[in-house]
């Protein structure tokens, strides 16, 4: 039933080892979003893809990358995670830009 | 001019009573203001949203009320249970030309109802 669905839920890596997060979504929407969201925090948006086009906001870290290979699927790199990037990480999906973003469960990411 | 300011952060009722969640804004192109209810471990759920061209929109026992002209608007709960307690976020956003229409969110609120 889940429609955005992230995987891991629960993500551990060491100081400075690359890190993949993976979201995928059934609903066919062209938007697919990244936000970081830390503890009592709001979620804070980090990219989005509209189908192909990629957005990146521009408080984003360069640490931060991302791929979106299709239509159902896209990608958080993380490239040298630092202990500040120790996150829940949530994806999120729209029809267009502007209609109700649909999110995932998130990814927890601990950092050794 | 982009922020979206929450209040409470934190709000104790007790069941049956009506908690009032209120945000306010400063950016006129906002057009879109939802609400999003995230339960611990879970992501944010779309609860209800309005538009600025009305100024009260109902969903069961879910009410904002939007006041364009003072550029506030408020979440409140009716009858509330123990099962809505979770965090609540307003947020806004505006389909301005030029620029992707982003969620701008509030800080949210930490909403506690006891039996």
């Amino acid at each position: 039933d889940a429609m955005v669905i992230q995987n891991p839920r629960y993500q551990v890596t060491q100081f400075g080892k690359p890190v993949t997060l993976s979201c995928s979504q059934t609903l066919n929407h062209n938007v697919m979003y990244w936000y970081q969201q830390k503890s009592s925090q709001a979620p804070k948006l980090l990219f989005h893809y509209y189908d192909k086009d990629f957005n990146n906001e521009a408080d984003t870290p360069d640490n931060f990358q991302s791929r979106r290979p299709n239509t159902s699927f896209c990608f958080l790199d993380i490239r040298s995670p630092g202990l500040g990037d120790a996150a829940m990480y949530l994806c999120a999906t729209s029809r267009e830009v502007g209609e109700p973003q649909h999110f995932g469960d998130g990814t927890r990411l601990s950092i050794l | 001019q982009q922020q979206v300011k929450q209040s409470p952060q934190s709000l104790i009722v007790q069941k049956g009573g009506i908690p009032i969640i209120n945000c306010a804004y400063e950016n006129t192109a906002f057009d879109y203001f939802p609400w999003y209810q995230q339960f611990p471990g879970k992501g944010p759920a779309l609860l209800i949203a309005i538009r600025p061209d009305v100024s009260e929109k109902k969903e069961g026992r879910f009410t904002i009320s939007f006041n364009k002209s003072a550029k506030q608007f408020s979440l409140h709960i009716m009858d509330s249970q123990p099962g809505d307690s979770a965090t609540y976020f307003c947020a806004a956003s505006t389909a301005a030309r030029g620029s992707a229409r982003q969620l701008t969110f509030g800080s949210g609120t930490q909403l506690t109802v006891l039996p």
